[in-house]
């Protein structure tokens, strides 16, 4: 079992150009989270995903920020027109099921974009 | 009423001593209390969690405390060592709803 994958581990992006982070979640889960960590700071959730459909995005940003879990493939974090400000650690967690409270998420190590 | 609060921001520990990290909340609803750590460059990863229908679980070297009444609940890590040193997140969830996380505490404990 090799975990939550993430890639790339590290992504640098110009002003204005489009970021994209991918996350394959642990054989058996079909729920997927993304949390974004600013430097210095705690989790902050940012969208919940089942394939093909997403259960909660109350915590993306209005503009330039999407995600998709497609029926094939790795979970996308989509950030368009990246700006200075969106330079932070991508976290993508996954889940066998629905939320519950019988256990925690398994992480991924994370993406860190730098937008220069 | 969503925040978790946490501290204290930054712990220095001699190796062999006792750390403790303290959090809180407002949510009633919460009802699991997972602490993760973190080292540098990689994912959280779940260290311990407890359920508010005990006041204490113990894991090992590390404990996390629970006062339901005054919805706090602490880790505390016994015989710290330096390979303890990472950052530190309580969090809590209610039934069906996602984590909501602390701030962090980065430990540092000296050899």
């Amino acid at each position: 079992n090799a975990g939550v994958m993430q890639n790339p581990r590290h992504l640098v992006r110009r002003r204005g150009q489009e970021a994209r982070l991918r996350c394959s979640p642990m054989k058996g889960h079909s729920h997927v989270y993304w949390y974004r960590q600013l430097p210095e700071e705690g989790l902050k959730f940012m969208v919940y995903l089942q394939k093909e459909n997403i259960i909660d995005e109350s915590g993306m940003p209005k503009e330039r920020f999407s995600a998709e879990f497609p029926k094939e493939g790795p979970s996308i974090l989509r950030i368009q027109q990246v700006v200075r400000g969106d330079s932070a650690a991508y976290f993508c967690a996954s889940s066998p099921g629905q939320l519950t409270t019988n256990y925690g998420y398994t992480f991924g190590s994370g993406t860190r974009l730098t937008v220069v | 009423q969503q925040q978790v609060k946490q501290s204290p921001q930054s712990l220095i520990v001699q190796k062999g001593g006792i750390s403790i990290i303290n959090c809180a909340y407002e949510n009633t609803a919460f009802d699991y209390f997972p602490w993760y750590q973190q080292f540098p460059g990689k994912g959280p990863a779940l260290l311990i969690a407890i359920r508010p229908d005990v006041s204490e679980k113990k894991e090992g070297r590390f404990t996390i405390s629970f006062n339901k009444s005054a919805k706090q609940f602490s880790l505390h890590i016994m015989d710290s060592q330096p390979g303890d040193s990472a950052t530190y997140f309580c969090a809590a969830q209610a039934y069906g709803q996602n984590f909501v996380f602390g701030p962090g505490t980065r430990l540092s404990v000296l050899p």
